[in-house]
C-alpha cells in the first residue's frame, strides 16, 4: 500500500497568513494527488485534484503543486472559514490512501 | 442538486452486522462509482471499498475483505454498504462518496454514525 505522510500535523495561523501543508507519498504517484477539507462534524469536501486542479467553486486562494512523491497545498491568504482538517489522498493505485490530516486553527 | 443522502445512526452489539444506505440524486447514478470511507472518532479517513454503479463490480480494501459487501439498487439510485462481525473498533462515521472512475471523491454523503457497544 502507498503511505501518505502530511506535515505539519497541526498549525495555528492568523487571517491573511499564507499557509503551506505538505504531503509525501511512499512511492511515486505522478500527479494523482487530491486534497480535501473537513470541518468539524461535516463530511470532507474536495478542494484540489490531480495535484494542481482547483475543484469548481473552491476559492482561488487555494493552490496545489508537486509531482512524484512530494506535494504541497497552499492557502495564499487564510480566511476565517478555512479552519478544519486537511487531508491528501492518492488516486494512483488501490487501495486509495489518505494522509493522517493537518488540523488548521485560526488564531 | 447533486447529493448523496445516507441513512441514520445505527447502534449494534458486537458480532452483529449493519447495512448503511446512500441515495443519490441530481445525476445519473450509473455513470459514477460509489466508494465507502470510514472515520473512527478523532481519527483520519480510511477507504473501505468501491463499486461500479453500472456493472456492480466491487473492490475492497484488504482490511475489510470477507467482512464488507457493497451493493446497489439502480431503480432507486441507492448504494449499500454492509459490514459484518462488528467489534468496538468498527465504531465510526461511515461515508459514501462519488467518484467519476478516476477515484477522486467529488461528492460525499453526510455520514452515518455506527456505534458498536454491548
Amino acid at each position: 500500500d502507498i503511505q501518505m505522510t502530511q506535515s505539519p500535523s497541526s498549525l495555528s495561523a492568523s487571517v491573511g497568513d499564507r499557509v503551506i501543508i505538505t504531503c509525501r507519498a511512499s512511492q511515486s504517484i505522478g500527479s494523482s494527488l487530491n486534497w480535501y477539507q473537513q470541518r468539524p462534524g461535516k463530511a470532507p469536501k474536495l478542494l484540489m485534484y490531480g495535484a494542481f486542479s482547483l475543484q469548481r467553486g473552491v476559492p482561488s486562494r487555494f493552490s496545489g503543486s508537486g509531482s512524484g512523491t512530494d506535494f504541497t497545498l497552499t492557502v495564499r491568504s487564510l480566511q476565517p472559514e478555512d479552519f478544519g482538517t486537511f487531508y491528501c489522498q492518492q488516486s494512483y493505485s488501490p487501495p486509495w490512501t489518505f494522509g493522517q490530516g493537518t488540523k488548521v486553527e485560526i488564531k | 442538486q447533486v447529493q448523496l443522502v445516507q441513512s441514520g445512526t445505527e447502534v449494534r452489539k458486537p458480532g452483529a452486522s449493519v447495512k448503511v444506505s446512500c441515495k443519490a440524486s441530481g445525476y445519473t447514478f450509473t455513470n459514477y462509482d460509489i466508494n465507502w470511507v470510514r472515520q473512527a472518532p478523532g481519527q483520519g479517513l480510511e477507504w473501505m471499498g468501491w463499486m461500479n454503479s453500472n456493472s456492480g463490480t466491487t473492490g475492497y480494501a484488504q482490511t475489510f475483505q470477507g467482512r464488507v459487501s457493497i451493493t446497489r439498487n439502480t431503480s432507486t439510485s441507492t448504494a449499500y454498504m454492509e459490514l459484518s462481525t462488528l467489534t468496538s473498533d468498527d465504531t465510526a462515521v461511515y461515508y459514501c462518496a462519488r467518484a467519476a472512475g478516476n477515484d477522486i471523491f467529488d461528492i460525499w454523503g453526510q455520514g452515518t454514525m455506527v456505534v458498536v457497544s454491548s
